[in-house]
């Protein structure tokens, strides 16, 4: 079946330490996001990519960075940077706007910094 | 001011009640509209989308949208305890052919046995 698959749902991390995490979609879908979301918040944009080789930073990009190599793939890195990386990790993707446009998510990864 | 406001609540509803779920978007340029449910530890999950005026219907669940007000609501209709989640209302501002998408806080529903 096509979605999207993230890994890992749960990672423990040093501070101090980067940590990458992995989103990998099989929807054929050009745009693909990461979002990040805070206990009791909404969902919070920290990249977004149109396009293989191009993604422009959300509303929250301090601190992490992604690469877009393969249509397919989306992985975001948290780094050091991050003064606040515990969050629960969200990737999405979505097709043309002739479509009904809406989000399709991942099962999200869960960060816990110790 | 956010893009999208919603009420954080909690709601609470007996089951079998109408459940109402607000939101109000700053951007008088924002096309679409979509409701998700978000049960706790999980992804979202699109509810109802809308894009014109008016009200869509689909089983329990009633989108409704008034642009002029800049206002897009959920009724649950027979609501049951499966219903008790968050819900999210979602704006999409993009242009061309990229979607971009904001996020309210989200409304905590609890639906009452």
């Amino acid at each position: 079946d096509g979605g999207i698959t993230q890994s890992p749902k749960y990672l423990f991390r040093k501070e101090g330490q980067n940590v990458t995490l992995s989103c990998e979609q099989n929807l054929n879908h050009d745009a693909m996001y990461w979002y990040r979301q805070d206990p009791g918040q909404g969902l919070r944009l920290i990249y977004y990519s149109q396009i293989v080789n191009d993604f422009q930073k959300g509303d929250i990009a301090e601190g992490y960075s992604v690469s877009r190599e393969k249509k397919e793939s989306f992985p975001l890195t948290v780094t050091s940077a991050q003064k606040n990386p515990t969050a629960f990790y969200l990737c999405a993707s979505s097709g043309d706007r002739t479509n009904t446009g809406e989000l399709f998510f991942g099962e999200g990864s869960r960060l816990t910094v110790l | 001011q956010k893009e999208v406001e919603q009420n954080s609540g909690p709601l609470s509803v007996p089951e079998g009640a109408i459940a109402s779920l607000n939101c109000t978007y700053s951007d008088r340029g924002s096309q679409s509209f979509f409701w998700y449910r978000q049960y706790s530890g999980k992804s979202p999950e699109l509810i109802m989308f809308i894009y014109s005026n008016g009200d869509k219907e689909d089983g329990r669940f009633t989108a409704q949208l008034n642009k002029a007000s800049q206002y897009v609501s959920l009724l649950i209709r027979d609501s049951q305890p499966s219903d008790s989640a968050t819900y999210l209302c979602a704006v999409n501002r993009g242009s061309g052919n990229f979607n971009k998408f904001y996020f309210g806080s989200g409304t905590k529903l609890n639906v009452k046995p």
